[in-house]
């Protein structure tokens, strides 16, 4: 079945510092998500991609659909306490038995100081 | 303010007993998915639905789990009998995901299942 890689598993950055993630794959998506998890909380989106090439962003938040289809970047800039939580990434497969089905990545929990 | 809603959020059980999780997707969305998260698993598909019919259980153990949808306003997810490995954080999603479509889900806020 498809698989996501997602790295680093955790991070403990300072505030005000950039964050980068990203996530791969073994097959081609057609479609990658960046959510994230507040604790005791469910995934929220953040960022939707859908076109290889894609880069877009949402505040302090960019991310790329990479060209390859097979990999996604997540990059966070001046991060602050509030962005702690677990991102994860979600891609969808291009096949019709897999267009319907998301596949997340393991997630990276993402802890700040001050 | 369209949301998911899960219940219950929080169950503590005995091992042996029966559990049912249920859902109430967001109005108008016609993919209900049901999500496990365990630290060691990550998110996890357990089954999920296509206008009320089942597409894909193949992620869920089926000699002790089983998930319904009666009509478009109830998701269930039903455990029996339950063990300390169900031990979990289930979440339902739901959205309009498919080929051509915004793909984007929606989550609930999960619930916690704690079997002793």
């Amino acid at each position: 079945g498809q698989q996501l890689n997602q790295s680093p598993q955790s991070m403990f950055i300072q505030e005000g510092e950039d964050v980068s993630m990203n996530c791969t794959s073994s097959s081609i998506f057609n479609t990658w998500l960046w959510y994230k998890q507040d604790p005791g909380e469910g995934p929220v989106l953040l960022i939707a991609l859908y076109k290889a090439g894609e880069l877009t962003s949402n505040g302090r938040l960019t991310a790329q659909f990479g060209i390859t289809r097979k990999d996604s970047f997540l990059n966070i800039s001046a991060s602050i306490p509030s962005d702690v939580g677990i991102y994860f990434c979600a891609g969808r497969g291009i096949n019709t038995g897999t267009a319907s089905k998301l596949t997340f990545g393991t997630g990276t929990r993402l802890q700040v100081t001050l | 303010d369209a949301r998911v809603t899960q219940t219950p959020r929080h169950k503590v059980t005995e091992m042996g007993q029966e559990v049912t999780m249920r859902c109430q997707p967001i109005l108008g969305h016609n993919t209900v998915f049901w999500y496990r998260q365990t630290m060691m698993q990550g998110l996890e598909l357990l089954a999920y639905f296509r206008n009320r019919a089942p597409l894909d259980d193949s992620g869920m153990p089926k000699d002790r789990f089983s998930a319904e949808m009666p009509d478009a306003t109830l998701a269930t997810l039903k455990i029996q009998p339950s063990e300390p490995r169900d031990s979990a954080v289930y979440f339902c999603a739901s959205g309009f995901p498919g080929t051509g479509t915004t793909g984007e889900l929606f989550f609930g806020e999960g619930s916690r299942l704690t079997v002793l």
